[in-house]
């Protein structure tokens, strides 16, 4: 089955300094790649998504790039700000069966 | 966006008590639900696959019994985490995909935190 591996598992960085969290997958069928960010005590919110016929997607402040040769997958976050800090998970997603990344906590300094 | 409502938000119950937790899809139909578990600073992990009008589906090693579902109409599923014990206490969450919409995306509910006293 798909394995997705996710790091770094934390990442503190300084308001306004960019953020990068990175996921391999091992299934070279999987089509598309969600990322969530869940905020404590809630259900993980879709940030951006991207399929496997993109190579990168923008949105704002957020962009996610894809390398389906290397098998992985990156969000990029710019300028973040306190209320970027949250916890991030990527996921891929093959026939409509999903596979979570063990997700990664961003805090992120005043 | 779609929505995904998920209810209660938290509950509490003695051991051996069952308890209900439902999702429901606002402004869209779901054939297929979700239904996962997660454990503090972990990742989802996947119980079960709801389908509309016919059996859950169950992820290895989750017991079906203990956790029934029932998907009865295009906007709802329930989770029933039967004779609860303190082991089962965690955080459920649900998710949906739209059966109109051609992609994949998934509509996560704002989960559930279960205690069992």
């Amino acid at each position: 089955g798909e394995n997705v591996e996710q790091h770094p598992s934390t990442l503190s960085v300084q308001e306004g300094d960019s953020a990068v969290i990175k996921c391999t997958y091992s299934d070279s069928a999987s089509n598309y790649f969600p990322w969530y960010k869940q905020e404590l005590g809630k259900g993980p919110q879709l940030i951006i998504d991207i399929r496997s016929n993109v190579g990168e997607k923008k949105d704002q402040r957020i962009a996610v790039t894809l390398n389906k040769t290397a098998k992985h997958f990156s969000l990029h976050i710019t300028e973040t700000q306190p209320e970027d800090s949250a916890v991030y998970f990527c996921a891929a997603f093959n026939a409509g069966k999903s596979t979570f990344g063990d997700g990664t906590t961003l805090t992120v300094k005043p | 966006g779609a929505v995904v409502s998920q209810h209660p938000s938290w509950v509490i119950c003695k051991s051996g008590t069952s308890v209900k937790i439902e999702c429901r899809s606002l402004d869209f139909q779901a054939t297929t639900m979700f239904w996962y578990r997660q454990f503090p600073k972990q990742s989802l992990m996947l119980m079960a696959t709801s389908n509309e009008g016919s059996k859950a589906t169950y992820e290895q090693g989750v017991e079906k019994d203990k956790f029934l579902i029932n998907h009865a109409s295009l906007t709802l599923s329930t989770l029933t985490v039967t004779s609860a014990h303190p082991e089962d206490s965690s955080f459920y969450i649900c998710s949906a995909r739209d059966s109109g919409a051609t992609n994949e995306k998934l509509f996560f509910g704002s989960g559930t935190q279960l205690s069992v006293l």
